[in-house]
């Protein structure tokens, strides 16, 4: 079954302390994405990349760090994480440039920062 | 930079009744525009995408939604409405490049019986 999966799926952490939140796919696609969702404000990309060793920054990459080294993975990292991390995080990915053809949505990861 | 407004952050309707859901773009035109579903607790799932191929883009479960250029608009439609539509419904982009995508804040849809 084509899927991308994330963990955690909850995870209530304090601030300053790092936090990894992996992302694996199991399509070889290409193009990873992440992003987070705030309400009223719908989703914002923080990093994306178009292939292993390739990214890029999104709309709101400050806080956060990525990595490729595989294919198949793209970790999201917060180094020392912050109240204003606290969101609902999506990992994505699709074959081609991206979105152009569909992008697949891991179900989530919702982070707490006290 | 691209922007995308969706008008409405929620929307009812009858079910049975036309459900319309508005999403307009920055000018300059865009490569690539989708409509994404969001059912509760679950992730994104892809409704339909425009890319130039066709102004009318047909998706799945009756969506279908049609690319203006003169308006700058791609506003979603469904004829009919059912129980089932009830979720948060986003409008994204990406820039000329393909690789950046951006979302709109999101339209709410609600169904009544």
């Amino acid at each position: 079954e084509a899927q991308v999966t994330q963990n955690p799926r909850y995870l209530i952490t304090v601030t300053g302390k790092k936090l990894t939140v992996t992302c694996s796919q199991n399509m070889n696609h290409e193009y990873m994405s992440w992003y987070r969702q705030d309400p009223g404000l719908g989703l914002r990309q923080i990093y994306y990349s178009m292939n292993v060793e390739v990214t890029d920054k999104g709309d709101v990459p400050e806080g956060y760090k990525v990595s490729r080294k595989e294919k198949r993975n793209f970790p999201l990292i917060l180094e020392s994480p912050s109240p204003n991390q606290t969101s609902l995080y999506f990992c994505a990915s699709s074959s081609g440039t991206g979105g152009v053809e569909t992008q697949y949505f891991g179900p989530g990861t919702r982070l707490l920062v006290l | 930079a691209q922007s995308v407004t969706q008008l409405g952050s929620h929307v009812s309707v009858s079910e049975g009744a036309l459900v319309l859901l508005r999403c307009n773009y920055s000018s300059s035109v865009p490569p690539y525009l989708f409509w994404y579903v969001q059912y509760p607790n679950q992730g994104l799932q892809l409704l339909l995408k425009y890319t130039s191929a066709a102004t009318l883009v047909k998706g799945i479960n009756d969506f279908e939604a049609e690319f203006k250029k003169s308006e700058t608009s791609f506003h979603l439609t469904k004829p009919s409405a059912h129980m089932s539509d009830a979720a948060e419904y986003f409008c994204a982009v990406t820039d000329t490049g393909g690789f950046k995508t951006i979302f709109g804040a999101g339209t709410r849809l609600f169904v009544k019986a």
